[in-house]
């Protein structure tokens, strides 16, 4: 069974730094991987979509990484803003079409 | 992006009552629709799978009877949680994506604080 994890569980940073965040998933036999943002009690905000194929994506800040064979993504964000501070998620889609979480990252940047 | 729109946003009930939690994809048609629980502090566990014109698949250990599902339209799927008890309470999501089967970007409704007294 797919497996997802995410280090770290906890990160807090000053406003303005660059940071990185990791996911990493036990079987490689994926379609494509997501990263999500979840505000405190609040849905989840799709941030971005890498296909299997793909290497990497980039949306403003954020970017986003995906090497399948080791089962590892990280998602970087530059510049770092206090309204940046929530839960991100990473989730892998597999041929059954629902998604696998991984435990999530609570972010916390410091003005 | 692709819009989900789930309603309630928050309900308490009373043990022993059913609760009706919708999910609709506002301008997509969706013949598979997701529902996920999250416990606080907790990542989204999959419950069960919610086929349109079909039964719904459920995860193992999710019980059939207490959590109905029915999909009745392209872009409407219905979470029933049957005479709840207080351990029923959580955090329920439901999503969907346009795109073809194995390859579809998952959007999510705003989910369903779901409070049992």
């Amino acid at each position: 069974k797919q497996e997802v994890t995410q280090i770290p569980a906890a990160l807090s940073v000053p406003e303005g730094e660059n940071l990185v965040l990791n996911c990493s998933f036990t079987d490689s036999a994926i379609y494509n991987l997501q990263w999500f943002r979840q505000d405190p009690g609040k849905g989840l905000t799709s941030l971005l979509l890498i296909q299997s194929s793909q290497r990497e994506q980039t949306s403003g800040r954020l970017n986003a990484s995906l090497d399948k064979s080791s089962g590892r993504s990280t998602l970087y964000i530059a510049a770092s803003q206090p309204g940046d501070s929530a839960t991100y998620l990473c989730a892998v889609q597999t041929g059954a079409n629902n998604l696998f979480f991984g435990t999530g990252t609570r972010l916390t940047v410091i003005p | 992006g692709a819009v989900v729109s789930q309603h309630p946003s928050r309900v308490i009930c009373k043990s022993g009552t059913s609760v009706k939690i919708e999910c609709r994809s506002l301008d997509f048609q969706a013949t598979t629709m997701f529902w996920y629980r999250q416990f606080p502090k907790q990542s989204l566990m999959l419950m069960a799978t919610s086929n349109e014109g079909s039964k719904a698949t459920y995860e193992q250990g999710v019980e059939k009877d207490k959590f109905l599902i029915n999909h009745a339209s392209l872009t409407l799927s219905t979470l029933t949680v049957t005479s709840a008890h207080p351990e029923d309470s959580s955090f329920y999501i439901c999503s969907a994506g346009p795109g073809s089967r194995g390859n579809t970007e998952a959007f999510f409704g705003q989910g369903t604080r779901l409070t049992v007294v």
